[in-house]
């Protein structure tokens, strides 16, 4: 089973740029989410779905944009990048909002420069 | 939001020596996880407590929620160096467990 994978792995964008940062899950969860690891700060939830077409917003939404269209993607946009969004990005999923077994993704790490 | 905080935030031993780490809050968790992280790799949940007084065992790991639900310990017996890691608990509000909160970690570093 692939799990929960993210692409790229890497990206180095300049102040002003936008992209998307995909995660896609094989294990037909409902529950995805967004995070964001920095040091000292710990992992900080972005934006959250607990199905396809439903989406809100964790406690650092501004600057990301979200969607869920099927219920294996939920691709992360960052619109007009800044340096304060360089971190390390990570996807996650779970059966159900109210399930347990959480799984991650393997990270993708962004410089804004 | 509710806040975890753990301790120690860093933490080097001898492999062989045991040793407990700890996520505290002033809030009231309905559930609490352990994660390890290594370098380069996203998290991988060890254990879930939803039982005040918990006690789960994984090997040489012992997880405890505390009675009242606001805290909870890892000990490691006989720490070995793939123990090595970030240690990180993340407790979910009320009953919804929409939203986990993260602690910031205990880096664990277990030397030969």
């Amino acid at each position: 089973n692939a799990g929960v994978t993210q692409t790229p792995k890497f990206q180095v964008l300049k102040t002003g740029q936008s992209m998307t940062l995909q995660c896609a899950q094989d294990m037909n969860h409902e529950y995805m989410s967004w995070y964001r690891q920095d040091p000292g700060m710990g992992l900080r939830l972005i934006h959250y779905s607990v199905g396809a077409g439903i989406t809100d917003q964790g406690e650092v939404p501004n600057g990301y944009n979200v969607s869920r269209s099927t219920t294996e993607d939920f691709p992360l946009r960052l619109l007009s990048a800044a340096p304060s969004q360089t971190s390390v990005y990570f996807c996650a999923s779970r059966g159900t909002a109210s399930s347990y077994e959480q799984y991650f993704g393997p990270g993708t790490r962004l410089t804004v420069t | 939001t509710q806040l975890l905080e753990q301790s120690p935030q860093f933490l080097s031993i001898q492999e062989g020596e045991n040793l407990t780490v700890y996520c505290n809050s002033s809030s009231v968790f309905s559930s609490l996880q352990w994660y390890r992280q290594e370098p380069g790799e996203g998290p991988v949940l060890l254990v879930t407590v939803v039982t005040g007084g918990e006690v789960k065992k994984l090997k040489r790991l012992t997880f405890q929620f505390g009675d009242a639900r606001k805290d909870s310990s890892l000990h490691i017996t006989a720490a070995q160096p793939g123990d090595t890691g970030l240690y990180l608990c993340a407790g979910s509000e009320g009953g919804s467990n929409y939203k986990l909160t993260f602690g910031k970690g205990t880096l664990l570093t277990v030397n030969p």
